[in-house]
């Protein structure tokens, strides 16, 4: 009963490196997300997929690309690490973009030196 | 100004005692109220789901939602030390054009035994 994963766990990077980093759901749901969770800033919404196919910015989407290779991953790429991405990214998704309850992943913890 | 307001806490009470931990928004379009439990270095977990104005209740959780003040609170009866935790409310509507959840910043909860 996995739900959704996210690889890898921890990830230290050094200024100017990329990276991606992977999500995938067994639930069959249609939309999934990107978030970065970061002290007294709650969950801020990166990039979202409402359905297979489709991607859309969130909040704070400067910096990151996004790519849903089909209904089960969604994947966040960094591709010039920043220290201000040093934060905890959490892979979500929900049957439908709409007001749906989200399932979360327990995060990748990255750090930018 | 934050969409989403939550007392950052830590809130610390004694094990039995009865939690009152609260939010408040200022976008009247949210209609579907939500309160996640977060455990330190885990993803949030969805508690409770309402919609619009009333109560919820499940086990020892009940969520009120107060549409006329903007204000939701989740009530937490025989708090226990497995309760600690930090707890974030999120919430969405059908007329915000934005289709994912809007967080607070999270509650911080400790229930001493």
């Amino acid at each position: 009963n996995a739900g959704v994963t996210q690889t890898p766990k921890f990830q230290v990077l050094k200024t100017g490196q990329s990276m991606t980093l992977q999500c995938a759901q067994d639930m069959n749901h249609n939309s999934m997300y990107w978030y970065r969770q970061d002290p007294g800033m709650g969950l801020r919404l990166i990039y979202y997929s409402a359905s297979e196919g489709t991607t859309d910015k969130g909040e704070v989407p400067n910096g990151y690309n996004v790519s849903r290779l089909n209904k089960r991953e969604f994947s966040l790429r960094l591709e010039s690490a920043a220290p201000s991405q040093t934060s905890v990214y959490f892979c979500a998704s929900s049957e439908v973009a709409d007001n749906s309850p989200l399932h979360f992943g327990n995060g990748t913890r990255l750090t930018v030196t | 100004q934050k969409e989403v307001e939550q007392d950052p806490g830590p809130l610390s009470v004694p094990e039995g005692a009865i939690v009152s931990l609260n939010c408040t928004y200022s976008n009247s379009a949210f209609q579907y109220f939500m309160w996640y439990r977060q455990y330190s270095r885990k993803g949030p977990e969805l508690l409770m789901y309402t919609y619009s104005s009333g109560n919820k209740e499940d086990g020892r959780f009940t969520a009120q939602v107060d549409k006329s003040s903007k204000y939701i609170s989740l009530f937490i009866r025989d708090s226990q030390p497995s309760d600690s935790a930090t707890y974030l409310c999120a919430m969405s509507g059908g007329f915000t054009g934005r289709r994912a959840l809007t967080f607070g910043s999270g509650t911080r909860l400790q229930v001493q035994p």
